[in-house]
């Protein structure tokens, strides 16, 4: 039961570099979500999707978007990287809208920006 | 939106000893209360939730307890073992937004 696995886990980038970080959930889960984690910040809603084709930003949405095309998949893209980007990345599922029902969590992406 | 605090930061306490951690929500609206376990290196997960029409509830040696009037809710560990040892998260959630995290505690066992 693989659950939610996000890809990579580590990535160094340049400033001004973009990339996409990857979640994918084998549950069916209709709410999928990305948050970061930052030290004595917690974690901190960037985008999420109650189902394919709808997405809407979280608290901290500046420099990140996102797309939900299937429902297993909720990438997060980076369109020009800065170093206040530096953080962990989690993406997270749940199987109906997500502050009603437990949140499944992958591994992170640890991400540094140069 | 919703603000949740969460205190202490660092909790340390002896093995066997008891442990709690408290957070406060802002939101009435808010329904859903999980707690979060958090081991190096890994993603959070759930150890524990409530619901807003439940005062407490219990899984065998953790406890959340909450009290709506005072927008509060309460992590409590009885016989603390090693293994305890982590990061801690409180959450509030209760509609499509998502869950709203507290800023965490480290939770240290002392042998």
């Amino acid at each position: 039961n693989a659950g939610v696995t996000q890809t990579p886990k580590f990535q160094v980038l340049k400033t001004g570099q973009s990339m996409t970080l990857q979640c994918a959930q084998d549950m069916n889960h209709e709410y999928m979500s990305w948050y970061r984690q930052d030290p004595g910040m917690g974690l901190r809603l960037i985008h999420y999707s109650v189902g394919a084709g709808i997405t809407d930003q979280g608290e901290v949405p500046n420099g990140y978007n996102v797309s939900r095309s299937t429902t297993e998949d909720f990438p997060l893209r980076l369109l020009s990287a800065a170093p206040s980007q530096t953080s962990v990345y989690f993406c997270a599922s749940s199987l109906r809208t997500g502050g009603t029902t437990e949140a499944f969590f992958g591994q992170g992406t640890r991400l540094t920006v140069v | 939106g919703e603000n949740v605090e969460q205190h202490p930061s660092t909790l340390s306490v002896q093995e066997g000893d008891s442990a709690v951690i408290k957070c406060t929500y802002s939101d009435s609206a808010s329904n859903y209360f999980p707690w979060y376990k958090q081991e190096l290196g890994k993603g959070p997960q759930l150890i524990i939730d409530i619901r807003s029409n439940v005062g407490e509830k219990k899984d065998q040696r953790i406890a959340v307890t909450l009290n709506k009037t005072a927008k509060h809710f309460s992590l409590h560990i009885t016989e603390t073992q090693p293994e305890d040892s982590a990061v801690y998260f409180c959450a509030a959630g209760g509609g499509a937004d998502g869950l709203t995290f507290g800023k965490g505690t480290h939770l240290i066992i002392q042998p």
